[in-house]
C-alpha cells in the first residue's frame, strides 16, 4: 500500500539550531514530492516541492529538501530556525502524476526563543 | 480574491445527525479533495473528484458521501454511519490539467459531535 512517514512526531528547538525533518515513502513508481506547512491558526500552505530535475529543492523561507530516490526519502532542512518556524510541517507524495496526495503524520515543530 | 471557503468553522451535532460541510472555490481549479485530520493521523483522504459529476473514494470514505453538481463546489455529508466523526475537516482543490499536484486548502471546518 501507498504510505508516508514522518519520524519525528515533535520537535523542540532553540533559535538557530539546524532543523532535519524525517519522511519517507514506499515504493510506488514515479513520485512527486512536496512539503506543506501549518502555522498555528492558518491553512495549510505549500513550503516547497520536487517533480524532477536538481534532487535539492528550495522553498520559502529557507527551507530546503532533498530527494534520495534510492532510499525513498525526501527529508526536509534548515540551517537556522526561527521562533517563527513553530508550526506543523507534512510530508505529502503523489503518485502516478495527476493522482491523489497521500500524507505523512506530521511532525509539530516548536522553537523555543 | 481567489480561495476556498468553508463553512462552517465549528459545528456541533449531536450523535445521529447528518450535517453537510461545504465547500467552495473561486480558482476554477478541476479538482476538489476533502480531508480529515486528527492528531497524530496527519491528513487522511475521504473523498475527491477530478470532474464534475463524478467523484472517487479516498482511504476513509466509510460514513461520508460528497457530491459535485458545480465546478466550484463539494459539500461533504457526515453521516450518522460515521463512527468518530469529531474531527477536523479540510477541503483542498487542484488544477488536474496541469498535473502540478499542489493543492490549495480552506481554513477548515471542526466538527464535534456530542
Amino acid at each position: 500500500a501507498q504510505s508516508v512517514s514522518q519520524h519525528n512526531h515533535h520537535v523542540i528547538l532553540s533559535e538557530a539550531a539546524s532543523l532535519e525533518l524525517g519522511c519517507n515513502y514506499s515504493y510506488g513508481g514515479t513520485v512527486n514530492l512536496f512539503w506543506y506547512v501549518q502555522y498555528p491558526g492558518q491553512h495549510l500552505q505549500l513550503l516547497l516541492k520536487y517533480f524532477s530535475g536538481d534532487p535539492l529543492v528550495k522553498g520559502i523561507k529557507g527551507f530546503e529538501a532533498e530527494f534520495i530516490k534510492s532510499k525513498f526519502s525526501f527529508n526536509l532542512r534548515k540551517p537556522s530556525v526561527q521562533w517563527s518556524d513553530t508550526a506543523e510541517y507534512f510530508c505529502a507524495v503523489e503518485y502516478n502524476q495527476g493522482g491523489k496526495l497521500i500524507f505523512g503524520q506530521g511532525t509539530e515543530l516548536s522553537v523555543k526563543p | 480574491d481567489g480561495g476556498i471557503t468553508q463553512s462552517p468553522k465549528y459545528l456541533f451535532r449531536k450523535e445521529g445527525q447528518n450535517v453537510t460541510l461545504s465547500c467552495e472555490q473561486n480558482l476554477n481549479h478541476d479538482a476538489m479533495y476533502w480531508y480529515r485530520q486528527d492528531p497524530g493521523q496527519g491528513l487522511r483522504l475521504i473523498y475527491y473528484s477530478q470532474i464534475v459529476n463524478d467523484f472517487q473514494k479516498g482511504d476513509i470514505a466509510e460514513g461520508y458521501s460528497v457530491s459535485r453538481e458545480k465546478k466550484e463546489s463539494f459539500p461533504l455529508t457526515v453521516t450518522s454511519a460515521q463512527k468518530n466523526p469529531t474531527a477536523f475537516y479540510l477541503c483542498a482543490s487542484s488544477i488536474v490539467s496541469t498535473s502540478t499536484g499542489e493543492l490549495f486548502f480552506g481554513e477548515g471546518s471542526r466538527l464535534t459531535v456530542l
